[in-house]
């Protein structure tokens, strides 16, 4: 049982480019999350899924997209990446609406130059 | 900002003293949890309080929680050098059903042998 699968695990883009970060989980989660993580801001969420087809923004949307074309994977793209999105990014899923914890992969690590 | 915020922001104990960290945060809630980080890793979930709970244990975890005050507190016993780790108050989202959860900026635990 893996988990939560992050690919990823570290990558160096120049500003401009392009990528999509793969989230996988094999738990039956519905709910998807991505997050990313910057020294003394703790996690900010930038997306989420409450299932297969639907995503909605979090509180750091701004560009980035998602995608949630199958149950198990929520994928993360940046169109025109910018320094401002070096991060570590983390995804997690959970089972239910309410009260129950989150599984986190293990972050990707990414560097804009 | 619907953050938690930690305090303190470092602890520093010798093994086999407790350590105790403790959140704040601003909005309703239906529960709120903790996890733990190592250092380059994923966050792991350790404990959940739902918001008419007022104290839960899991091993040599005592989380407690006052929604008067909006705060929450987590009290590691008997702390081992394992136990060095960043840890993380999250708020479950009471608005949109989401299972959002917002994370504080972490407490930096150091356990020394």
């Amino acid at each position: 049982n893996a988990g939560v699968t992050q690919t990823p695990k570290f990558r160096v883009l120049k500003t401009g480019q392009s990528m999509t970060l793969l989230c996988a989980q094999d738990m039956n989660h519905e709910y998807m999350y991505w997050y990313r993580q910057d020294p003394g801001m703790g996690l900010r969420l930038i997306h989420y899924s409450v299932g297969e087809g639907t995503t909605a923004k979090g509180e750091v949307p701004d560009g980035y997209n998602v995608s949630r074309l199958k149950k198990q994977n929520f994928l993360l793209g940046l169109e025109s990446a910018a320094p401002s999105q070096t991060s570590v990014y983390f995804c997690a899923s959970t089972s239910g609406p309410r009260n129950y914890g989150y599984t986190f992969g293990s972050g990707t690590r990414l560097t804009v130059v | 900002s619907q953050q938690g915020e930690e305090d303190p922001q470092a602890l520093s104990i010798q093994e086999g003293e407790n350590a105790t960290m403790n959140c704040s945060y601003k909005t309703s809630i239906n529960n709120l949890q903790w996890y733990r980080q190592n250092s380059g890793r994923g966050l792991v979930h350790l404990i959940l309080i739902r918001s008419n709970e007022r104290e839960k244990h899991s091993g040599r975890l005592r989380v407690t929680l006052d929604t008067s005050k909006k705060s929450s507190s987590l009290l590691i016993t008997a702390s081992r050098a394992a136990d060095t780790a960043s840890y993380f108050c999250a708020t479950g989202d009471d608005q949109t059903g989401a299972n959002n959860l917002f994370f504080g900026t972490g407490t930096r635990l150091t356990v020394i042998p």
